[in-house]
């Protein structure tokens, strides 16, 4: 079964560092993996996913991931971190054959001034 | 990109009345959409995958007389809580897949709802 593991309930940052987010996945075959962000009484917003390709995926508002085969890994990047990023976030995985889509708990992101 | 509305926004009812919630793909099609509850400071928790024509899928411990899913066009599907208590209180977002070489599934916005 497909399972998702996001170690960190939160995550504290000053303004201007770079941030990293954890996520480590389990699927049976080759994984589907995506970021959400969701703000307060929001939807998910969509950030980024790995299908194929580069193991390096750029997405929205500046946030990137790697790919890790080996370590089982997508961690969320950003290089500089703004106040606006605080957030709940959230990584998800969907092996290739099903249709499912698996959350991890989230991890909740403040960004301090 | 693929837009997915649901309707309403949030919603507060009564202990006992029916709820019902609508999720649209609005630029695309979707054969299959996905109804998700979250409770506070919670993930996601798939409760069903509707399936356009056909009898939606529940996950374990999800009540389907409780919980009705209805996807009666290729751009709408509808969640009813039925005899809703406060315990049914929750965030509910739903998904849709379109038709894509990866099936990719496009998320609502969400509707809360509040049980008195």
């Amino acid at each position: 079964a497909q399972s998702v593991a996001q170690p960190e309930d939160q995550v504290n940052v000053a303004e201007g560092n770079p941030l990293t987010v954890k996520c480590t996945y389990s699927v049976s075959g080759n994984p589907y993996l995506f970021w959400y962000v969701q703000y307060p009484n929001r939807g998910l917003q969509f950030l980024l996913k790995y299908i194929t390709g580069d193991n390096l995926v750029k997405g929205s508002y500046g946030f990137e991931a790697e790919f890790n085969k080996s370590q089982t890994s997508f961690h969320l990047k950003k290089p500089s971190a703004l106040v606006s990023d605080s957030a709940l976030y959230f990584c998800a995985v969907r092996d290739m054959e099903g249709d499912k889509i698996i959350f991890g708990k989230g991890t909740r992101l403040h960004i301090l001034p | 990109g693929a837009v997915v509305s649901q309707h309403p926004s949030w919603v507060i009812c009564k202990s006992g009345t029916s709820v019902k919630i609508e999720c649209r793909s609005l630029d695309f099609q979707a054969t299959t959409m996905f109804w998700y509850r979250q409770f506070p400071k919670q993930s996601l928790m798939l409760m069903a995958t509707s399936n356009e024509g056909s009898k939606a899928t529940y996950e374990q411990g999800v009540e389907k007389d409780k919980f009705l899913i209805n996807h009666a066009s290729l751009t709408l599907s509808t969640l009813t809580v039925t005899s809703a208590h406060p315990e049914d209180s929750s965030f509910y977002i739903c998904s849709a897949r379109d038709w894509g070489p990866y099936n990719e599934q496009f998320f609502g916005p969400g509707t809360r709802l509040t049980v008195l």
